[in-house]
């Protein structure tokens, strides 16, 4: 089992609509989470932090469920250009600060 | 703000030859540094990381060697190539339980 596990997608959504992408993680020690965005042939880039509380930035929501180990992704109001791949990542707190990327969710939003 | 750089963008090479990869960091001192690989279609593989000058771990058995000669700086080479290290070379750096962030990366084809 992978320790970080996402849906693979694609999800191919119409412009306007809303998404949610979920994430699962194995590693219970795991301390701080992470939604990546990726374009094709770039670098991974921050899009947020998630917190145990949820936390909202624009038309993003990110939740975490410590109990469940679950994280997900909302996004509202979907753009053309929010049409990437997705990475969740999981860190595992200690000194090296290794982090676990998931493979990513792809998301097309189509006009 | 932080930088990091990387370089070449783009490296094609025989099967057999040398290489030698580059990244750099500015703006923030000690930070901890990783090597990614990510093949086509896939996610990331952490290679090597590194929490200070002359300390480098190694993820998986491979081709490859890293080092970290001043504290921004970190390399990773091989003596030779393989086709199987083909791939999208990221390095990014970060600190204990935060998030990475990853230079722009170099695409290596090996023929």
């Amino acid at each position: 089992r992978k320790e970080v596990e996402q849906d693979p997608g694609p999800f191919n959504v119409p412009e306007g609509a809303t998404v949610a992408f979920n994430c699962t993680y194995s590693n219970s020690a795991s301390q701080s989470f992470f939604w990546y965005r990726q374009d094709c042939r770039k670098e991974p880039k921050l899009l947020m932090s998630v917190y145990s509380s949820g936390n909202e930035d624009g038309r993003f929501t990110a939740q975490l469920n410590r109990a469940s180990q679950y994280i997900s992704l909302l996004i509202r109001d979907s753009k053309l250009s929010d049409s990437a791949t997705y990475l969740c990542v999981v860190n595992r707190g200690t000194n090296a600060g290794k982090s676990t990327f998931g493979d990513g969710t792809t998301l097309t939003v189509k006009p | 703000s932080q930088t990091i750089h990387q370089w070449p963008a783009t490296l094609v090479q025989p099967v057999g030859s040398p290489l030698s990869l580059e990244c750099t960091v500015e703006g923030t001192s000690n930070p901890n540094l990783y090597w990614y690989r990510q093949a086509a279609g896939r996610g990331l593989q952490l290679l090597f990381y590194s929490v200070g000058i002359g300390q480098i771990s190694s993820e998986v058995p491979q081709n490859l060697s890293a080092s970290r000669p001043q504290d921004r700086q970190f390399i990773l080479s091989s003596k030779k190539l393989l086709l199987s290290d083909s791939g999208f070379y990221l390095c990014a750096w970060g600190h204990p339980v935060r998030e990475q962030f990853f230079g722009p990366g170099t695409r290596l084809t090996v023929l």
